[in-house]
């Protein structure tokens, strides 16, 4: 089957640095998409992977390892905004976006 | 990176109405458009993959009729959702496919039939 890991909840602090993991197992793989989610809106793309490596954008950056099915997102400089559900997502063979159930950050003062 | 735009994003009609959903890549050519539809608490499900030029290939049970897909031109594609029903009531997603791999989304529409 299909299965997309991630950790249900997480706490950081306003100007840390966090790290979402995110593990996966498809059927075939056609990139890795991080999105984040403030309640009750839309989900925001914030990066896509199809390499492996490290993509860097600003205070947000995503790595992708294809042979270990496995990606994180890492935010800097924390800020309450940053408040929010982290979700990962790939596309498969079939370009059918398989979602996990998305990752709960929670930014303290 | 690539930039979809999706309009509208948010949208409340009346039971028995069509909503039109666009679905634009601003700056760059997508043959291939996808369609998605959430259910609450639910992975994304493809509905149809939109070809420009030709007919979309729509997802077992998914009904044509009721979800129109028109690609008439390489930067846009459209999803009328058409005599709306409140169980039509979903988040619909459309991402653009650039070359052969890479698929950029748009923001995502938030349909609420009343």
């Amino acid at each position: 089957g299909q299965n997309i890991d991630q950790p249900t909840e997480m706490t950081a602090t306003e100007g840390a640095i966090v790290q979402i993991n995110c593990t996966y197992q498809t059927s075939g793989f056609n990139g890795l998409f991080w999105y984040q989610q403030h309640a009750g809106e839309a989900p925001t793309f914030l990066s896509y992977n199809v390499l492996d490596g490290l993509e860097e954008k600003g205070r947000f950056s995503s790595f992708l390892s294809r042979s270990k099915g496995y990606s994180y997102l890492l935010l800097k400089e924390l800020q309450m905004k940053d408040s929010a559900s982290y979700l990962c997502a790939v596309l498969d063979s079939n370009y059918q976006l398989i979602w996990g159930a998305g990752t709960k950050l929670i930014i303290k003062p | 990176g690539a930039v979809v735009s999706q309009h509208p994003s948010r949208v409340i009609c009346k039971s028995g109405t069509s909503v039109k959903i666009e679905c634009r890549s601003l700056d760059f050519q997508a043959t291939t458009m996808f369609w998605y539809r959430q259910f609450p608490k639910q992975s994304l499900m493809l509905m149809a993959t939109s070809n420009e030029g030709s007919k979309a290939t729509y997802e077992q049970g998914v009904e044509k009729d009721k979800f129109l897909i028109n690609h008439a031109s390489l930067t846009l594609s459209t999803l009328t959702v058409t005599s709306a029903h409140p169980e039509d009531s979903s988040f619909y997603i459309c991402s653009a496919l650039k070359g052969d791999t890479e698929a950029f989304f748009g923001q995502g529409t938030r349909l609420t039939v009343v």
